[in-house]
C-alpha cells in the first residue's frame, strides 16, 4: 500500500523555470525523505526532512513538510534539463512491532525543456 | 568504493525457471532490501534484512525469497518464476539503526518472464 503519493504524476516545463511537487500521506511519520530517479537507473537520495522540521534546503532544492496537512513539497529553483528525472517521496513510519519501515509513493515524472 | 552493485542488469526467464539475483555492497551496511518497481506502482518492498543472517517479509514477499550468508551479500530468489515477476528489481542498503539514514540503490535488474 502506498503512504505517499506524488503530485501531480508528470510535470513539463522550461529550463530556468522552478518545479512544484507536493506529496501526501495518510499516517503519522517519523520523517520524510525525496528520491530522484534518472530513467534506466536506481534511486538517488536528495534531502530529508523530519517530523518536527518545516522547511529545509538543499542547494536548489527546498523541501517543505506540513504535518496539520500531512503533506510535503519538493521545489527544484532554476531547473535544467539535468534535472529530468522522476522524483518520489518516500515516509518512515513506525510500525506496530515497533520497526521502521519506508514506504515509497509512485512518483512525480519531470521534464525539463532546454 | 562501488556502492550497490547488482548482478545480472537483465534477464528473461521462461515461466517455471528460477533464478537468483545477487546484490554487493561495499559500504559495511547493516541494512538491505529488495523492491520492485512496475510502471505507475512506484517501489515495493519485498523482503529486507537487518543484518548477517536475519531476513523479514516486505509488502510483496510471495514467490520469493531470500538469504543473508554474508553481510555485504543479500540474493534474492525466484524459485518458479511467474510472468506477474516481470519487473526492475532494486536492492538498497543503508547504516545504522536509526531511520534518518538514507538507502543507497543499486542500478536494477530488469527482469522478464515469457
Amino acid at each position: 500500500s502506498q503512504q505517499g503519493e506524488e503530485d501531480p504524476q508528470a510535470l513539463s516545463i522550461q529550463e530556468g523555470e522552478n518545479a512544484t511537487m507536493n506529496c501526501s500521506y495518510k499516517t503519522s511519520i517519523n520523517n520524510l525523505q525525496w528520491y530522484r530517479q534518472n530513467s534506466g537507473r536506481g534511486l538517488v537520495h536528495l534531502i530529508l526532512i523530519r517530523s518536527n522540521e518545516r522547511e529545509k534546503h538543499s542547494g536548489r532544492l527546498r523541501v517543505t513538510l506540513d504535518t496539520s496537512k500531512k503533506s510535503s513539497s519538493l521545489l527544484i529553483t532554476a531547473s535544467r534539463a539535468a534535472d529530468t528525472a522522476s522524483y518520489f517521496c518516500a515516509t518512515v513510519t513506525t510500525t506496530q512491532g515497533g520497526s521502521e519501515k519506508l514506504v515509497f509513493g509512485k512518483g512525480t515524472k519531470l521534464t525539463v525543456n532546454p | 568504493n562501488a556502492g550497490v552493485t547488482q548482478t545480472p542488469k537483465f534477464r528473461v526467464l521462461k515461466t517455471g525457471q528460477s533464478m537468483t539475483l545477487l546484490c554487493a555492497q561495499d559500504m559495511n551496511h547493516e541494512y538491505m532490501y529488495w523492491y520492485r518497481q512496475d510502471p505507475g506502482m512506484g517501489l515495493r518492498l519485498i523482503h529486507y534484512s537487518v543484518g548477517e543472517g536475519t531476513t523479514a517479509k516486505g509488502e510483496v514477499p510471495d514467490g520469493y525469497n531470500v538469504s543473508r550468508l554474508k553481510k555485504q551479500n543479500f540474493l534474492l530468489g525466484l524459485e518458479s518464476a511467474a510472468p506477474s515477476q516481470t519487473s526492475v528489481y532494486f536492492c538498497a542498503s543503508r547504516t545504522g539503526s536509526g531511520s534518518q539514514y538514507e538507502q543507497y540503490f543499486g542500478p536494477g535488474t530488469r527482469l522478464t518472464v515469457t
